[in-house]
């Protein structure tokens, strides 16, 4: 039972390089979110997703960009990497409006 | 705006402890949801209970136990007698039923549990 994972589990990227985070979920879940947690700032909402094709901003979208072409996909990508995006991320998805979030194992980018 | 307040950022108790960790919560809607979750040092985020504004019953689920107060808007953490393996980072979070379900995160208790 996979639940919710996440690629790559860690990558270092030169500052303005460009990359994608995959997540999936094999639950079947409407709503999917991207957070990054930073040492001392708790997790923090980037984007999330309340169904297949719809993505919305969160607390700190801003570098950011997602897409939700699949359900079970939730696409995070960084166009041009900067230091401040430094952080371990986190994907997380929910059968309903109210339901419990579920996170994957998380992602480690450090940014040079 | 919702607001999580973990004012507690790091308890060293050792074994056998009993230990609180306290959340306070603010938020202009009548209907939302609390959460605790864990994280080991290992990394990931786990699960560990999801009450609703209109259920104040105090819960128990083992050594952990959960203190619901919508007069004080706190959702306090108990750990009876402590283990070593309960070390972890606890995250207390809300949820509000208009906001798409996104939570709003405390900024995290690191407990040591020391033998």
């Amino acid at each position: 039972n996979a639940g919710v994972t996440q690629t790559p589990k860690f990558r270092v990227l030169k500052t303005g390089q460009s990359m994608t985070l995959l997540c999936a979920q094999d639950m079947n879940h409407e709503y999917m979110y991207w957070y990054r947690q930073d040492p001392g700032m708790g997790l923090r909402l980037i984007h999330y997703s309340v169904g297949e094709g719809t993505t919305a901003k969160g607390e700190v979208p801003d570098g950011y960009n997602v897409s939700r072409l699949k359900k079970q996909n939730f696409l995070l990508g960084l166009e041009s990497a900067a230091p401040s995006q430094t952080s371990v991320y986190f994907c997380a998805s929910s059968p309903a409006s109210v339901g419990t979030q579920y996170f994957g194992p998380g992602t480690r980018l450090l940014v040079l | 705006a919702q607001k999580v307040t973990q004012a507690q950022t790091e308890i060293s108790v050792v074994e056998k402890e009993d230990v609180t960790l306290d959340c306070v919560y603010e938020t202009r809607d009548t209907t939302y949801y609390l959460f605790w979750y864990k994280q080991p040092p290992s990394g990931e985020l786990v699960f560990l209970i999801r009450r609703n504004s209109f259920d104040e019953q105090n819960e128990i689920s083992g050594r952990y136990s959960w203190n619901f107060q919508k007069s004080t808007s706190s959702f306090n953490f108990t750990i009876t007698a402590s283990q070593v393996v309960d070390s972890a980072v606890y995250f207390c979070a809300l949820s509000e039923v208009s906001g798409y379900s996104t939570l709003t995160f405390g900024k995290g208790t690191m407990l040591l549990v020391s033998p």
